[in-house]
């Protein structure tokens, strides 16, 4: 199995809703990755988990919390967010770094498109 | 991590082969160079990385400059389903996690 999936496809959410993003993987990757990505623009990294620790976290706004509740799953919880955080929210894994070499190439989902009313 | 510069846009045809250019004239010598690509409505995947050599897989090759401060890739028979977005991505030996996504190319594969 060589998926990562992500639920939901679609979320609409007011700005004083709270709300979660899942990400599942069963490679055994121990190393696991949020990105935004805004229409027509590269996708920007947000948070990664090593060892269902948190190891990055690119000066992301308290209103998005990560959270790795085990080496399967990442969740992104969202509160008060602002029409601005409308994007699609990719989640992807990979293995840790080989001895003398980067880490495993990524493997991504399809994305969440979260729109912010 | 080190900048790449790639065409914002290139086009081809059906069967033909693409050559993908990426200057990375700023790189040093433990960086990787790394292609991802995104297909519409999808998440990236990944195509194919390198060091120093030139390096094939069953979805493209990577041609290296000796001096490293550009690589190419080749797709060797463009299909439609090869129309996405080419990130050229430098990532640091001792970095372990960072992908810094930059404008990539934009390929249109003609029928």
């Amino acid at each position: 199995d060589t998926e990562v999936t992500q639920t939901p496809k679609h979320l609409v959410m007011g700005m004083t809703n709270k709300k979660s993003l899942k990400c599942e993987q069963h490679m055994g990757h121990r190393a696991m990755y949020w990105y935004k990505q805004k229409a027509k623009k590269p996708p920007e990294l947000m948070f990664v988990y090593s060892y269902e620790k948190l190891s990055i976290n690119e000066s992301v706004p308290s209103r998005f919390s990560p959270e790795c509740p085990n080496s399967s799953l990442l969740n992104l919880h969202l509160h008060a967010l602002q029409p601005e955080d409308s994007a699609l929210y990719l989640c992807a894994s990979s293995q840790l770094r080989l001895a003398g070499g980067p880490a495993g190439e990524q493997f991504f989902g399809p994305g969440t498109r979260l729109t912010v009313l | 991590d080190a900048k790449t510069t790639q065409p914002n846009s290139m086009e081809s045809n059906e069967e033909e082969p693409v050559h993908l250019p990426c200057n990375h004239s700023t790189i040093s010598g433990t960086d990787y160079i790394h292609w991802y690509r995104q297909l519409p409505s999808q998440g990236p995947e990944y195509v194919i990385h390198g060091l120093t050599s030139n390096v094939n897989n069953r979805m493209a090759s990577l041609a290296i400059a000796e001096d490293r401060k550009s690589s190419t890739l080749i797709l060797h028979r463009a299909t439609l389903r090869d129309a996405a977005v080419y990130y050229c991505i430098l990532r640091q030996g001792g970095s372990n996690y960072k992908l810094t996504f930059g404008k990539g190319t934009l390929l249109t594969v003609n029928p």
